[in-house]
Parts: structure tokens; C-alpha cells; sequence
């Protein structure tokens, strides 16, 4: 079946550790991909994004992630945590065509606890 | 500005009961969507309509009717609640089905006692 899998259910960091946060997912075709933030009691937040071009994807607060094709993969990354990254992170992807288009195809997410 | 609202933000209620959430958003977009996230986080589509069309019904009891009156707005409507209904319902909005970067609502808790 067609999903997208995080691996780490619960990350516990302390501040100024680097953090990567992996992603798989198993659709072919073009697919595009997303990480949204879900800070505690609020709305999902989009923190970075990949259509098309640069592979690496600069997104806001101080994340990045990169598309690795060959590994269907789109790992999120950050150098140096701080204690206000305490959050769920949710890795998603969407097709542009065929059936299921429009839909995103939500990961488990991660629960990252940065202790300070 | 809100881009994307919902009302109410909590909805306690007891089985059997009809309820409905509403969504709307100021972002000018032609796509809603909405959401359901479990106990565990999870989220999943259930519905999605773009300029007032259903386009996405995904396994969803047909006790859940969603309704579209116009492109700003999308309701979510619940009959006969039941225990496992209890979730937070996250409405959504994108400019279309393309490339589709979805901008999420604050969420609706509903709590079915």
C-alpha cells in the first residue's frame, strides 16, 4: 500500500543538538512533499516544501530538508533545536495527477521534545 | 487576519446528537478540504471539494455530509454522533489541486460523551 512512514515516533533533544527527522514514502511518479509544524493546541503550520528544482528545500525557523529520489526520501533537518521546536512534525505528500490528486498522504508524525 | 477559521473551536456533545462544524476562508482559494486527526495524531483526509464540487469522498460514514455554499465556505455535518467521532477536525484550504500547499484551520475538538 501506498504510505508515508516517520520512523521516529518521539525525539527527545536537548538544546542546541541537530536534529533530522526522516521521511519515506512509497508513491511513484512526481510527487510532492511537506513538512508542517504542529506546536501544542494550535493548527498545522507549513514549515518547507518541494515542487520541483534544488533537491534542497530552505524552509522557515531555521529548517531544511532534501529530496533524495533514488531514496524516496525527504528527511527534515535543523543544525541547532531550540526549546520552542517542542512540537509534532508531520511529513506529507502529494501526487499532481492520476485519482488521487489533490490529496496529502500524512505521515504518523514526530514528536520532538527539546528539554532545555 | 485568519486565513482559514472554524467555528467552534471546542464541541462537547452527547452520542446520538447532530452537530456541524463550519469552516471558511479569506485566502481567495477554489479547494477545502477536511480533516480528521485521531487520539494518536493521525491525520487523515475525508473530504475535499474544489469550486463547490466533491471531488474527494474518501470511507467515511455517510453520517458525515459535508456542504459547500460557496467557494469560501465549507460545512461539516454529523448525525447521530457516536463515542468514535471524537477527534479534532481540521479544515483546510489550497489554491487548487496542483502543487497543492494546503493552509490549515485552528481545529475543532469535538468530545462526544
Amino acid at each position: 500500500a501506498q504510505s508515508v512512514s516517520q520512523h521516529n515516533h518521539h525525539v527527545i533533544l536537548s538544546e542546541a543538538a541537530s536534529l533530522e527527522l526522516g521521511c519515506n514514502y512509497s508513491y511513484g511518479g512526481t510527487v510532492n512533499l511537506f513538512w508542517y509544524v504542529q506546536y501544542p493546541g494550535q493548527h498545522l503550520q507549513l514549515l518547507l516544501k518541494y515542487f520541483s528544482g534544488d533537491p534542497l528545500v530552505k524552509g522557515i525557523k531555521g529548517f531544511e530538508a532534501e529530496f533524495i529520489k533514488s531514496k524516496f526520501s525527504f528527511n527534515l533537518r535543523k543544525p541547532s533545536v531550540q526549546w520552542s521546536d517542542t512540537a509534532e512534525y508531520f511529513c506529507a505528500v502529494s501526487k499532481n495527477r492520476g485519482s488521487t490528486l489533490g490529496r496529502l498522504y500524512f505521515g504518523r508524525g514526530t514528536q520532538l521534545t527539546v528539554w532545555p | 487576519d485568519t486565513a482559514v477559521s472554524q467555528t467552534p473551536k471546542y464541541l462537547v456533545t452527547q452520542m446520538g446528537n447532530d452537530k456541524s462544524i463550519k469552516c471558511e476562508q479569506n485566502l481567495g482559494h477554489d479547494t477545502m478540504y477536511w480533516y480528521k486527526q485521531d487520539s494518536k495524531k493521525f491525520l487523515k483526509i475525508m473530504f475535499s471539494y474544489n469550486n463547490k464540487e466533491l471531488i474527494i469522498n474518501e470511507t467515511v460514514p455517510n453520517r458525515f455530509s459535508p456542504k459547500s455554499p460557496d467557494k469560501a465556505h465549507l460545512n461539516l455535518h454529523i448525525n447521530s454522533l457516536e463515542l468514535g467521532d471524537s477527534a479534532v477536525y481540521f479544515c483546510a484550504s489550497s489554491s487548487g489541486l496542483w502543487r497543492n500547499e494546503q493552509f490549515f484551520g485552528p481545529g475543532t475538538r469535538l468530545t462526544v460523551l
